[in-house]
């Protein structure tokens, strides 16, 4: 069983086109998380759902749409694809201290969508 | 904003010979995590560091935190060819910070 899933896992496109990653976590975690890895490596957190209520939302342009339906799942709308959108995409899970905001234990990541943009 | 400093970027060694990559921070962390990503992979927990100067070892891997809780390490012993990819440093706090990460590539 895969415990953070996210589809597609390649993803080719044209600018201007609009496209959506799914990404579903059974670990029973209350909080679901959207990074972009760009070709640098570099790893940048977009969003944070915490049961279902955004609660990170970094400086993204507004063509991105996070969306999430239950705790168990986060998707990522993204409108009028630009050629630096072209990254990996990676959804993560883990529980969150309400108290102190941090995550407890570990994130989970899933396996990653390769996002190109033509 | 809160950020942590990872460094170096890179770094090739030889086979046998050891690694280290460094963190830093400008603000006392709560904790910090380290994270391994293999070449194509996703990057996957290795540890969590909680205490000041807390050293703990996986194997060939050593982990410490330093007493003022603002800089960690990452060092390996006798490298290997599985040890390659990137290793990250992460504040788990807030925003889930990642530092920027250490590729390292072993030459056989």
């Amino acid at each position: 069983d895969t415990a953070v899933s996210q589809t597609p896992k390649y993803l080719v496109t044209q600018m201007g086109n609009d496209k959506s990653i799914k990404c579903e976590q059974n670990l029973g975690h209350d909080t679901m998380y959207w990074y972009k890895q760009d070709s640098k490596k570099f790893l940048k957190i977009m969003f944070s759902y915490n049961n279902k209520e955004l609660i990170i939302n970094e400086t993204v342009p507004n063509r991105f749409s996070p969306k999430s339906p239950d705790k168990a799942h986060l998707n990522l709308h993204i409108n009028s694809l630009e050629l630096g959108d072209s990254a990996v995409y990676f959804c993560a899970s883990s529980h969150r201290n309400p108290r102190t905001l941090s995550h407890t234990g570990e994130l989970f990541f899933g396996e990653g969508s390769r996002l190109t943009v033509l | 904003g809160q950020q942590v400093m990872q460094i170096p970027q890179y770094q090739h060694v030889q086979e046998g010979e050891d690694f280290t990559t460094y963190c830093n921070s400008s603000t006392t962390l709560s904790n910090i995590q380290w994270y391994k990503q293999r070449p194509g992979g996703h990057p996957v927990f290795l540890i969590q560091l909680v205490k000041s100067g807390e050293v703990k070892k996986q194997k060939r891997l050593t982990f410490q935190f330093g007493e003022a809780k603002k800089n960690s390490s990452l060092h390996i012993t006798a490298t290997q060819t599985t040890d390659v990819g990137t290793y990250f440093c992460a504040r788990p706090s807030g925003k889930s910070t990642f530092g920027d990460g250490t590729t390292l590539t072993v030459k056989p």
